[in-house]
């Protein structure tokens, strides 16, 4: 979408805070989301999924919250380490077109 | 298992030159395939996106395009190269509607 020539957000946090990170999606249709984590010079890698039946979802150290009212997608992560920092980005797919879509991304920085 | 081939990893290409970069999926059939691109510190962009040999789906008017010879190949090329299409180009393969896509490593490309 438009979003991915701006740059990115940024988020700062001490290790052992919780993050939480957001991310508006475009498609009210849209019937799957993820939640990618892409480390300097490499490619995305998947954290967490989650359908649109669903509101609520939780893996190891992270969760993820689905608001289909306003469109909205966050990212939790419990106990936050400095390996954690990373960008993070959200994806939708809509199962009629079945193409896999990014947000913006946000940049967590986590400080020891 | 799966895995993505993706090369080269870095490309240096003056201006006007022709570009090729291959990406290849093992352990899977009929794979959805796609060329995503990001900009230093930006998000990603799809720009191409096949679900079957032969068939591209284009989603940004540009210099690229995009051809899959083979159930599990994906060539993302252009005849001159311009100075913005610099950039971290990422391949990726997903199976099914509602799953999550894996990306190979990228490509650094530097035009000059």
């Amino acid at each position: 979408g438009e979003s991915v020539g701006l740059h990115l957000p940024t988020l700062s946090v001490q290790e052992g805070d919780n993050s939480i990170i957001n991310c508006a999606y475009s498609n009210s249709a849209s019937d799957y989301f993820i939640w990618y984590k892409q480390e300097s010079g490499k490619g995305p890698q998947f954290i967490i999924d989650i359908r649109s039946n669903m509101d609520k979802r939780q893996g190891q150290r992270v969760t993820v919250l689905l608001n289909k009212t306003v469109k909205h997608l966050s990212l939790q992560i419990a106990a936050t380490q400095p390996g954690d920092s990373a960008v993070y980005f959200c994806a939708e797919i809509f199962s009629s077109y079945g193409k896999l879509t990014f947000g913006q991304g946000t940049i967590l920085t986590v400080h020891p | 298992s799966q895995t993505i081939h993706q090369w080269p990893a870095t490309l240096v290409q003056p201006v006007g030159s022709p570009l090729s970069l291959e990406c290849t999926v093992e352990g899977t059939s009929n794979p959805n395939l796609y060329w995503y691109r990001q900009a230093a510190g930006r998000g990603l962009q799809l720009l191409f996106y096949s679900v079957g040999i032969g068939q591209i789906s284009s989603e940004v008017p540009q210099n690229l395009s995009a051809s899959r010879p083979q159930d599990r190949q994906f060539i993302l090329s252009s005849k001159k190269l311009l100075l913005s299409d610099s950039g971290f180009y990422l391949c990726a393969w997903s199976v099914g509607d509602l799953t999550e896509a894996f990306f190979g490593q990228g490509t650094r490309l530097t035009v000059v």
